[in-house]
C-alpha cells in the first residue's frame, strides 16, 4: 500500500493563478479531507467527501474546489490563487467504518506559495 | 463553542527527562480524542486515540495518554524522551459518530536539549 500520495510536494504560484492539488489513497477509505496548516492556527478543514460523488464543505472553502469522481481520488483546485493561500496542505484519509474508523491517514503535504 | 486547547506553544526538555503535553477541549458530550505527531517536513502520524473504557491509552513509541472527564483533558505523556522525539504535537478531538470532523488544536513544538 502507498498509502497516501500528494502531489506536487512543492508550489510557486502568481497571484491569480490556478492550480490543482492531487490527492490519492489505495486503501478503499471511503472518506478524504483536505486541511490547511499556518503556524499557529493547527489544521483547518478546507473540503471533505464521505464518498465518489459526494462532497462538502468544512471550515475554510472560499477559493477552493473539489470533486471526487472515484473513492481514490479527491483533488483540491485553487481557482484564482490568492497570497493568503500560502501554505501546507494535507490530505487525509479514513474508513467510514470498522476496526479504523478511528484513524486518520494523512498524506506528505504540500507546500504552496503564492507570489 | 467547540474548541481545543493546547496551552503551551512550546516545550524544551532535556533527553532522558519526562514529558506531558497539555491539551484541553471544550465539548457538549466525551468526543473521540486523538494526538498526532508531525516530524518537521512530514505529514502526521497518529500516535494513540481514546473513543471509551479505559481512561490511560497507550501509544506507538513509548507514549501514553490519560483521558480526565472532570477536567476535559487529554494530557500526553512520556516517561523519557529521546532526541527523535523532536517533532510538534497535535491534539484533535471530535464527535462520537462515524461522520465526525476532528478539531484541532494549535499544536505544541517540543524541542529536546542534549
Amino acid at each position: 500500500n502507498a498509502g497516501v500520495t500528494q502531489t506536487p510536494k512543492f508550489q510557486v504560484l502568481k497571484t491569480g493563478q490556478s492550480m490543482t492539488l492531487q490527492c490519492a489513497q489505495d486503501m478503499n477509505h471511503e472518506y478524504m479531507s483536505w486541511y490547511r496548516q499556518d503556524p499557529g492556527m493547527g489544521l483547518r478543514l478546507i473540503h471533505y467527501s464521505v464518498g465518489a460523488g459526494i462532497t462538502d464543505q468544512g471550515e475554510v472553502p472560499n477559493g477552493y474546489n473539489v470533486s471526487r469522481s472515484t473513492t481514490e481520488d479527491f483533488p483540491l483546485r485553487l481557482l484564482s490563487a490568492a497570497p493568503s493561500q500560502t501554505s501546507v496542505y494535507f490530505c487525509a484519509s479514513r474508513p467510514q467504518n470498522g476496526k479504523e474508523l478511528n484513524t486518520q491517514y494523512f498524506g506528505p503535504g504540500t507546500r504552496l506559495t503564492v507570489l | 463553542a467547540q474548541s481545543v486547547t493546547q496551552p503551551d506553544i512550546h516545550i524544551t526538555v532535556s533527553e532522558g527527562a519526562s514529558l506531558e503535553l497539555r491539551c484541553n477541549y471544550s465539548y457538549g458530550a466525551t468526543p473521540y480524542l486523538f494526538w498526532y505527531v508531525q516530524s518537521p517536513g512530514q505529514g502526521l502520524q497518529l500516535l494513540l486515540k481514546y473513543f471509551s473504557g479505559d481512561t490511560l491509552v497507550q501509544g506507538i513509541k513509548g507514549f501514553e495518554a490519560e483521558f480526565k472527564r472532570s477536567q476535559s483533558s487529554f494530557n500526553l505523556r512520556k516517561p523519557s524522551v529521546h532526541w527523535s522525539d523532536a517533532a510538534e504535537y497535535f491534539c484533535a478531538v471530535g464527535p462520537p459518530d462515524s461522520n465526525y470532523q476532528l478539531i484541532w488544536g494549535a499544536g505544541t513544538k517540543l524541542i529536546i536539549k542534549p
